[in-house]
């Protein structure tokens, strides 16, 4: 049974850093092909895929965002984190990591997602 | 990269068919078979219908389906039942630049 669970501050200041863990079962990310990605949506708007990291640790990010954002991942605790440097009000969302389907482009298995928001 | 063009909205009676859909270019649907679709009840996470422009996950009913022409792609719901209401989203991959672009979002009503 594949699993996912994001975890991280509810609020942080305007400046401040974000980080985010996401904890998963079910799947190991140094099987090949295995993927997982960062995704967020603002309440009310559409989702924004922010980040991803594969098996191999080769990671891939938002072009808008790249200069703020990085993950890395810790395969013997089974968990990816982002973070992400000068936090805004505009950030404000639910956070959702996402396991990414393996043999095709789907992210297949989501957390429940961790809202986070900006606010002095 | 900009956001996939969706409608707001999409409308139908139990029973009936409807069709989404999500407008890119030749930069991410046009160019890519890499189009997916996710259904979102209201304070749930997304969840996978479509991958690959027409590939269904185990599980989901068959009454979704998915195609792709140029640089749109489309989503079509038959049968509608009053648990489809929710909003889709889809998805495209865009290559090594862009990487994930993800549509405006549709409201689905079950009339």
């Amino acid at each position: 049974q594949v699993t996912l669970k994001e975890s991280g501050p509810a609020l942080v200041k305007p400046t401040q850093t974000l980080t985010l863990t996401c904890t998963f079962s079910g799947f190991s990310l140094s099987t090949n092909k295995m993927r997982v990605s960062w995704i967020r949506q603002p309440p009310g708007k559409a989702l924004e895929w922010l980040a991803r990291i594969d098996w191999d640790d080769d990671k891939f990010y938002n072009t808008s965002l790249k200069t703020r954002l990085t993950i890395s991942k810790d395969t013997s605790k089974n968990q990816v984190v982002l973070t992400m440097t000068n936090m805004d009000p505009v950030d404000t969302a639910t956070y959702y990591c996402a396991r990414m389907k393996s043999g095709g482009e789907g992210f297949d298995y989501w957390g429940q997602g961790t809202l986070v928001t900006v606010s002095s | 990269q900009s956001a996939l063009t969706q409608p707001a909205s999409v409308s139908g009676s139990p029973r009936q068919s409807i069709t989404i859909s999500c407008t890119g270019s030749r930069s991410d649907v046009g160019g890519y078979n890499y189009v997916s679709w996710y259904q979102q009840h209201p304070g749930e996470a997304p969840k996978l219908m479509i991958y690959d422009v027409n590939k269904r996950p185990s599980g989901v009913s068959n009454r979704f389906s998915g195609s792709k022409s140029g640089d749109t792609a489309s989503l079509t719901i038959s049968g509608l039942q009053a648990e489809d209401e929710a909003d889709y989203y889809c998805c495209s991959y865009a290559g090594n630049i862009a990487f994930y672009v993800f549509g405006t979002g549709t409201k689905v009503t079950v009339l």
